[in-house]
């Protein structure tokens, strides 16, 4: 079945850019039909939906979030990337990568934690 | 943009329980919303898609029903493992996605 894990630095220094990767196995992120997401959640707090890509490129990004972030996929990998600038305390959180087919996320990765501090 | 709001934002039930969780939209969004239960520290889990449709693998005392601004979780009989924070989010406005603040259902 379809696996999905994070990897990154777990601290990343505020003003930087934070950058994540989400390798899939078990599927093609080429074959269509499905979106992939990121996902993140401040300590103790709720989850965020931060955007997510189709294999074709096309992304969507949340608003509160769009001028800082950028999402792309690199399909001979069968990976997709979080970039996320100028990064202050606000921005530690859990990410997740996921996968969503129409009706919200069915697969996820395990998550990784991103501490923002110098 | 559509926000979500559940209510409530936490609860104790005992083993056995019928437990009810809501979840408001801001604007209706047809049957376009998800449950998910995330267990501390653990990654969330899908339950319920599409408002009412069970996920594959979830025991059938979990069930969805709703439509347009009001969708609503029940867990027919609250078990020991169901504790954790349950979360909506809709998929309406795509491609923009909403999550709810959580439910958090601990076992009396």
């Amino acid at each position: 079945q379809v696996q999905l894990q994070e990897s990154g630095p777990g601290l990343v220094k505020p003003s930087q850019t934070l950058s994540l990767t989400c390798t899939v196995s078990g599927g093609s992120i080429s074959s269509g039909g499905y979106y992939w997401s990121w996902i993140r959640q401040h300590p103790g707090k709720g989850l965020e939906w931060i955007g997510y890509i189709y294999y074709s490129g096309s992304t969507y990004y949340n608003p509160s979030l769009k001028s800082r972030v950028t999402i792309s996929v690199d399909t001979s990998k069968n990976q997709f990337s979080l970039k996320l600038s100028s990064v202050t305390a606000a921005d530690t959180s859990v990410y997740y990568c996921a996968r969503d087919g129409c009706c919200g996320m069915d697969v996820w990765g395990q998550g990784t934690t991103v501490t923002v501090s110098s | 943009d559509i926000q979500m709001t559940q209510s409530p934002s936490a609860m104790s039930a005992s083993v056995g329980d019928r437990v009810t969780i809501t979840c408001r939209a801001s604007q209706a969004i047809s049957n376009y919303l998800a449950w998910f239960q995330q267990k501390p520290g653990k990654v969330p889990q899908r339950l319920i898609y599409a408002a009412s449709s069970l996920q594959s693998g979830v025991p059938s005392r979990f069930s969805g029903s709703g439509s347009g601004t009001e969708f609503t979780l029940t867990i027919s009989s609250l078990q020991p493992e169901d504790f954790g924070t349950y979360y909506c989010l809709q998929h309406n406005s795509y491609p923009v996605l909403t999550f709810g603040g959580g439910t958090k259902v601990e076992i009396k």
